[in-house]
């Protein structure tokens, strides 16, 4: 069975800084995806950034980046100039490709944001 | 387009009373599916439809739990009866294709048993 561990329960960081979030898993899976996940307070969770893992490069959007590490199971993201907006949970999820399409959660990490 | 609504936003009922969530796909995502969050823990994985039927239900935690998708629209998912073990966060996505991999979430139910 495949298992999401995010170490990190709660994180903070001030405006502007770059922060990283762990998250590691367990699988015998040589095909899936990765997914980190985010929900602002009372807010809906959202997309941030998926990773195929038969890519080698890793994923980018804007200010969010990953360091995929498929030989450790290693899943971290990178939030660059971070912003006020970015106060949330965050969430590492699995997904095994071909299959039931059910995605596998890592516990969430609460990022805050300070001015 | 609309995105992923559920009703209630919170509900708190007794120990014993039967509660009914229903979540609203995005308009023609066939597949979707269910998860709750109980607190300070991972999100699990209820059961998956695609259209009207029950594709996976395997995240199922008892026959206390019946989920439905009439007419592969919309979805109910009735705890019946609820015990204090059930309170969290029921969320619900949806997606268009089997084979798509990003799923779109509802803001999630907050059920509350006292």
């Amino acid at each position: 069975a495949q298992t999401v561990t995010q170490s990190q329960p709660e994180m903070s960081v001030q405006e502007a800084e770059t922060v990283t979030l762990s998250c590691t898993y367990d699988t015998s899976e040589s095909n899936y995806y990765l997914f980190w996940y985010k929900q602002p307070p009372s807010r809906q969770m959202i997309l941030v950034i998926r990773q195929e893992a038969y890519k080698q490069q890793n994923a980018t959007e804007n200010r969010f980046s990953v360091n995929f590490q498929k030989a450790a199971k290693s899943f971290s993201l990178k939030i660059s100039d971070s912003q006020l907006g970015d106060t949330a949970m965050y969430f590492c999820a699995f997904m095994k490709a071909d299959s039931n399409y059910q995605l596998i959660w890592g516990a969430g990490t609460k990022l805050i944001i300070k001015p | 387009e609309a995105g992923v609504t559920q009703f209630p936003s919170h509900s708190v009922i007794e120990k014993g009373q039967t509660v009914t969530l229903r979540c609203d796909p995005i308009s023609g995502h066939d597949n979707l599916y269910w998860y709750r969050r109980v607190m300070g823990k991972e999100i699990k994985f209820l059961l998956h439809f695609v259209k009207e039927s029950k594709q996976d239900e395997s995240g199922m935690p008892n026959n206390r739990f019946l989920a439905e998708r009439t007419g592969g629209t919309y979805s109910t998912l009735k705890v019946q009866p609820a015990e204090l073990e059930d309170s969290g966060v029921y969320f619900c996505a949806s997606s268009p294709r089997l084979d798509s991999y990003e799923q779109y979430f509802g803001p999630g139910t907050r059920l509350t048993v006292t």
